[in-house]
């Protein structure tokens, strides 16, 4: 069974720039989670789709958006990149609800911005 | 707002020995606790999942509990091995309705280092 799918793997991107980053879930997944990874402060959760209705949002800026289609794949958006931006981007996918179900995580993207 | 902490931030031990990772959260309101891996540069690896009710979960030489009164969860591994070597992060969902629960927040995670 295939597990979470996140692409690209790599990315360097130039401050200003935008940058789009996807995310297929493990099949018959509903919900996407999309969670940011830095040094400083760890992992810090971003949003939440489930049938492409985003339920819940983190504190950071309206440079990051996401959306999900009806096949359950999101993606996610950061527009006007800027250097604190690089991070590893992580997706995870759930069942259902992921209390009960627990999450799965896909590998990353590692965004870096110059 | 809930917070984790895991203590200790990093840990090294010798091949064999058994450890314990400890993780504190501050709302006791949670629905559930997730233990994670991660190696260098990688995604996250789930080990185990404690529903709120449950008081632990075991996988293999993998044992995890959770203690809701108390704010604690801890991760016991039996008879460590190099290949353990890596991040442990503890991640906890709330309880309740509306967009909290909708969401993990994480501890900083336990850099483990086993030797040879």
């Amino acid at each position: 069974k295939a597990g979470v799918t996140q692409t690209p793997r790599y990315l360097i991107k130039t401050r200003g720039q935008q940058v789009t980053l996807s995310c297929s879930p493990i099949s018959g997944h509903r919900s996407v989670s999309w969670y940011q990874q830095t040094p400083g402060q760890g992992l810090q959760f971003l949003f939440e789709y489930f049938s492409e209705t985003q339920r819940n949002k983190g504190n950071f800026p309206g440079r990051f958006s996401g959306r999900q289609f009806s096949n359950s794949r999101s993606e996610m958006n950061v527009s006007t990149l800027e250097l604190g931006d690089s991070a590893l981007y992580l997706c995870a996918s759930s069942l259902a609800t992921g209390w009960t179900y627990g999450y799965t995580f896909g590998s990353g993207t590692r965004l870096t911005v110059v | 707002k809930q917070e984790v902490t895991q203590i200790p931030a990093a840990l090294s031990v010798p091949e064999g020995e058994n450890l314990v990772l400890n993780c504190s959260f501050t709302d006791s309101a949670i629905y559930n606790l997730q233990w994670f891996r991660q190696d260098p540069g990688k995604g996250l690896t789930s080990l185990l999942l404690i529903q709120s009710s449950q008081r632990e979960q075991t996988s293999g030489r993998l044992n995890a509990s959770l203690d809701k009164s108390s704010g604690r969860s801890t991760l016991y591994i039996a008879a460590s091995q190099p290949g353990d070597s890596a991040t442990y992060l503890c991640a906890a969902s709330l309880e309740g309705s509306g967009g909290s629960n909708y969401k993990l927040t994480f501890g900083k995670g336990t850099l483990l280092t086993v030797n040879p």
